[in-house]
């Protein structure tokens, strides 16, 4: 089975500064998709960034970025120029290509965005 | 924009009663999934369903069961509740084809149950 961990169980970052948020996963499969989730306080779970294990290239969403280490089997979520906003419950997900649609989390990294 | 709604965002009921929660989709999505989820142990799953009348248990599936009689609607049912089962749950939809961006799983807001 397929397992994802987030060694950092909480994270603290300056406004306007640069945080990495660790992933790593463990499958025995060669497809398969990485997700990162954010949920804000008392709100509703939302979807960062995605990326396809058979792509080389790391995916971007504007100020969010991944480093994607298939060898290493780590996913790693980069934030850059932190906002107040950011301050959320960050989760990796693993979901297998072959298997449907079910996602597999880990246990999430508390962010905090000091002003 | 998805919206999926669940009955309620806080519950609290008695150990032995039986729970409904309720979860509404109106994104046409065939997939439809609760978790669970409990502080250091992430989101874990219960249940899901891939189709109307279809569920496939998830990983934590004892002491649930779920429902989905129409394709909107998913329903998570705790047959005798215990205090093990305090937590928050969430539902979640998503279609039924992968590729980008249509596997992306959209969430309720969640409910949280205390059971006494």
């Amino acid at each position: 089975a397929q397992t994802v961990t987030q060694s950092q169980p909480e994270m603290s970052v300056q406004e306007a500064e640069t945080v990495t948020l660790s992933c790593t996963y463990d499958t025995s499969e060669s497809d398969y998709y990485l997700f990162w989730y954010k949920q804000p306080p008392s709100r509703q779970m939302i979807l960062v960034i995605r990326q396809e294990a058979y792509k080389q290239q790391n995916a971007t969403e504007n100020r969010f970025s991944v480093n994607f280490q298939k060898a290493a089997k780590s996913f790693s979520l980069k934030i850059s120029d932190s906002q107040l906003g950011d301050a959320a419950m960050y989760f990796c997900a693993y979901r297998s290509a072959w298997y449907g649609n079910k996602l597999v989390f880990g246990a999430g990294t508390i962010l905090r965005v000091k002003s | 924009d998805v919206k999926v709604t669940q009955s309620s965002r806080y519950l609290v009921k008695r150990t032995g009663e039986k729970v409904f929660l309720e979860c509404v989709q109106d994104m046409d999505h065939e997939n439809m999934f609760w978790y669970r989820q409990d502080p250091g142990l992430g989101l874990r799953l219960i249940y899901f369903s891939y189709d109307v009348k279809m569920k496939e248990k998830g990983d934590i599936p004892e002491g649930y069961s779920v429902s989905r009689e129409k394709k909107e609607r998913f329903s998570l049912i705790l047959e005798s509740a215990s205090t093990n089962q305090t937590s928050m749950y969430l539902c979640a939809s998503s279609w039924k084809r992968s590729g980008q961006g249509t596997d992306t799983q959209y969430f309720g807001p969640g409910t949280r149950l205390t059971v006494l």
